[in-house]
């Protein structure tokens, strides 16, 4: 089984200021990594994705995360928000065992960011 | 465009009655999913779909059922066995179950009971 802990459940920050949403995960097998944005009474948008390769994705709109497997995370971060930025972000998890793979979410970081 | 839609936004349901809430992609994806939000609880999977005529359990699907006739449509029907069924219900589709898949999510559905 996996799960996912996203330990901050709100983050508020200024405009223009850095953030990091920590994400960290627990599985016993290779795993892929996903951010997904969701803005008020909207659907799950993904941010980013890591699958394999290089640990640093990036989004086009400046999000970065890295995938550290030693840490067993995958913590999103930002040089500098933007009011647009306000939402709720989920980290994911999923595998390829078995014959059905699906995501498991942690229960989201609700990002607000102000002037 | 292509995507998912589900329908309607807001659903008021009285006690002891069943409901369905539609969700249709036109993605040609393989696999749809429907998932339950609460607050603070994340996204929790109700049942998935890997193909036509064929779906399975997720994590908490007591009190619901789905149906999969066509490739494009997984309604799902909360019924009166659900003993919470106030949530916000997202459904969601890719193109296959392999891990790696992005999944593709519509605007949701908020239901309330009264």
């Amino acid at each position: 089984a996996q799960s996912v802990t996203q330990l901050d459940s709100q983050v508020p920050v200024f405009e223009e200021a850095p953030v990091e949403l920590r994400c960290n995960y627990s599985s016993s097998v290779s795993v892929y990594l996903f951010w997904y944005v969701q803005y008020p009474n909207q659907g799950l948008q993904l941010l980013l994705k890591y699958l394999s390769g290089s640990t640093l994705v990036e989004s086009i709109n400046g999000f970065e995360a890295e995938f550290n497997k030693s840490q067993t995370s995958f913590h999103l971060r930002k040089p500098s928000v933007h009011i647009s930025d306000t939402a709720e972000y989920f980290c994911a998890v999923s595998d390829d065992t078995g014959t059905a793979s699906k995501l498991t979410f942690g229960t989201g970081t609700r990002l607000q960011v102000t002037l | 465009d292509g995507g998912i839609t589900q329908s309607p936004k807001y659903l008021f349901r009285k006690e002891g009655q069943n409901v369905t809430l539609s969700c249709e992609q036109n993605l040609n994806h393989d696999a749809m999913y429907w998932y339950r939000q609460d607050p603070g609880q994340g996204l929790r999977l109700i049942y998935y779909s890997q193909i036509v005529n064929d779906f399975q359990k997720g994590d908490i699907a007591e009190g619901y059922s789905v149906s999969r006739e066509k490739k494009e449509s997984f309604p799902l029907t909360v019924t009166s066995a659900q003993k919470n069924p106030t949530a916000f219900y997202l459904c969601a589709s890719s193109d296959s179950l392999r891990g790696n898949t992005e999944a593709f999510f519509g605007q949701g559905t908020r239901l309330t009971v009264v």
